[in-house]
């Protein structure tokens, strides 16, 4: 199976903040990557898919970037939505498989 | 509006058996790869299954295959989990999820919890 680290496990910002989380696979997954956040009690949301690609109503302080093996996920400015766990998903091959998480928490 | 509302699950003995449900509205289920991912209580997200549009390709983690079973009823606008011979380690929330295409998840149900307990 495909494996995802992510990094940091945790990490604490203030608002307003410029956020990144690393996303690290262990072989090649041809951009096939994703990110989801997820709130306390709530399901996750799908953030972006292809590395970069925004789903649908997505605010553009979401980005996402990378290649190879190393991605991240960037938080422009930090809002207080935001705060939540983040989840990277490799679908190049199957099983699907997703990063531990990183949590974000308010500073 | 799309939606997803997952339900089914409830305490089960260990070695029993439970079908999750997932009905779906606002979009043309029939036209949709669907999931089911879990969550173990303060865990992480754990791809379960997926299957395709007209249900003719299924893919499952390995450590699932032969005890649980993802299906789909499309004249019903329902995917469905048959999940058997539980174990204390399958209690987890139950998503069922869309794929915008072929394992490019977007939208999520509620969740639905499953304890597996004696």
């Amino acid at each position: 199976d495909i494996q995802m680290t992510q990094s940091p496990s945790s990490l604490s910002a203030s608002i307003g903040d410029r956020v990144t989380i690393t996303c690290r696979v262990s072989e090649g997954i041809n951009n096939y990557l994703a990110w989801f956040q997820q709130k306390p009690g709530k399901a996750p949301k799908s953030l972006i898919y292809a590395i970069s690609s925004l789903h649908t109503g997505v605010p553009s302080r979401f980005s996402g970037s990378g290649s190879g093996s190393d991605f991240t996920l960037t938080i422009s400015s930090l809002q207080p939505e935001d705060f939540a766990t983040y989840y990277c998903q490799q679908y190049h091959r199957y099983p699907l498989t997703f990063g531990g998480g990183t949590k974000v928490e308010i500073k | 509006e799309v939606q997803l509302v997952e339900s089914g699950g409830g305490l089960v003995q260990p070695g029993g058996s439970l079908r999750l449900s997932c009905e779906v509205s606002g979009f043309t289920f029939s036209s949709y790869w669907m999931n089911w991912v879990r969550q173990a209580p303060g865990k992480g997200l754990e791809w379960v299954a997926n299957i395709k549009d007209d249900g003719g390709e299924r893919y499952y983690v390995d450590s699932l295959k032969g005890r649980f079973t993802i299906s789909r009823d499309n004249a019903k606008n329902s995917l469905y989990l048959q999940m058997n011979s539980l174990r204390v380690e399958d209690t987890a929330v139950y998503y069922c999820a869309r794929d915008l295409a072929e394992a490019v998840t977007d939208y999520w149900g509620q969740g639905t919890l499953v304890t597996v307990s004696s």
